[in-house]
């Protein structure tokens, strides 16, 4: 079956550090990618997003590419702030035709210092 | 920004009574999950519901659980007897189609089983 595998966390960063988040899948056919983000308190809201390999998804400052050789969507950012502290959530869907549940990855804990 | 509103924000009950968790869906949208976190544990998916019928379910999704809209426009999740294993982060989520469509996710209801 499906699966999503996060690098183990929590991580800890200074304010204009560089991100990396490691994320690979195991999946049948070409499925969807996405990261989630969860702030305190708040549900889940989507990233970003890439529905097909070589696609890199955007949105404030956040970047993934989608690696089909490698089955990986690994999540950067140049340059991180304190407001990006927050959980965050590698997840696939099923290709066209299958079921469209989201399988997640276990998350992983960003705090940003000042 | 039209957002997924989910009802109570926390529920206390005793193990082997019944509760229901609320959703008001996005306005639009026409396929509705439901998916719990276990605290410390992944986002697990519960069961996807299109036209009025369950299109999938997860495993944990078993005879204590049912889904519907009452309403036309609520969409609940009914848990028949809790046990204790049940108390979770419990998300409702929310798309427009089904295949590479985002699913919008609300804030969750917690749920402690006592």
């Amino acid at each position: 079956g499906n699966s999503v595998t996060q690098m183990e966390g929590p991580v800890t960063l200074s304010e204009e550090a560089f991100l990396t988040i490691n994320c690979t899948y195991t999946a049948t056919g070409y499925p969807s990618l996405f990261w989630y983000v969860q702030y305190p308190g708040e549900g889940l809201q989507l990233l970003l997003k890439a529905t097909k390999a070589d696609d890199k998804g955007s949105n404030k400052g956040f970047e993934a590419t989608y690696r089909k050789e490698t089955t990986s969507f690994h999540l950067e950012k140049g340059s991180v702030q304190v407001s990006d502290s927050a959980v965050y959530f590698c997840a696939l869907s099923g290709v066209a035709g299958a079921n469209s549940k989201l399988t997640f990855g276990k998350g992983i804990t960003l705090s940003v210092r000042p | 920004e039209p957002e997924v509103t989910q009802t109570p924000s926390h529920q206390v009950t005793q193990m082997g009574q019944e509760v229901i968790l609320r959703c008001v869906p996005i306005s639009n949208h026409l396929y509705f999950y439901w998916y719990r976190q276990i605290l410390g544990q992944k986002v697990e998916f519960l069961v996807s519901f299109y036209n009025n019928e369950i299109s999938e379910k997860s495993e944990i999704f078993d005879d204590q659980f049912s889904v519907e809209r009452p309403d036309g426009s609520n969409f609940t999740l009914k848990i028949r007897s809790t046990k204790l294993e049940d108390s979770a982060m419990y998300f409702c989520a929310t798309s427009a189609g089904a295949f590479q469509e985002t699913q919008y996710f609300g804030p969750g209801t917690r749920l402690l089983v006592l």
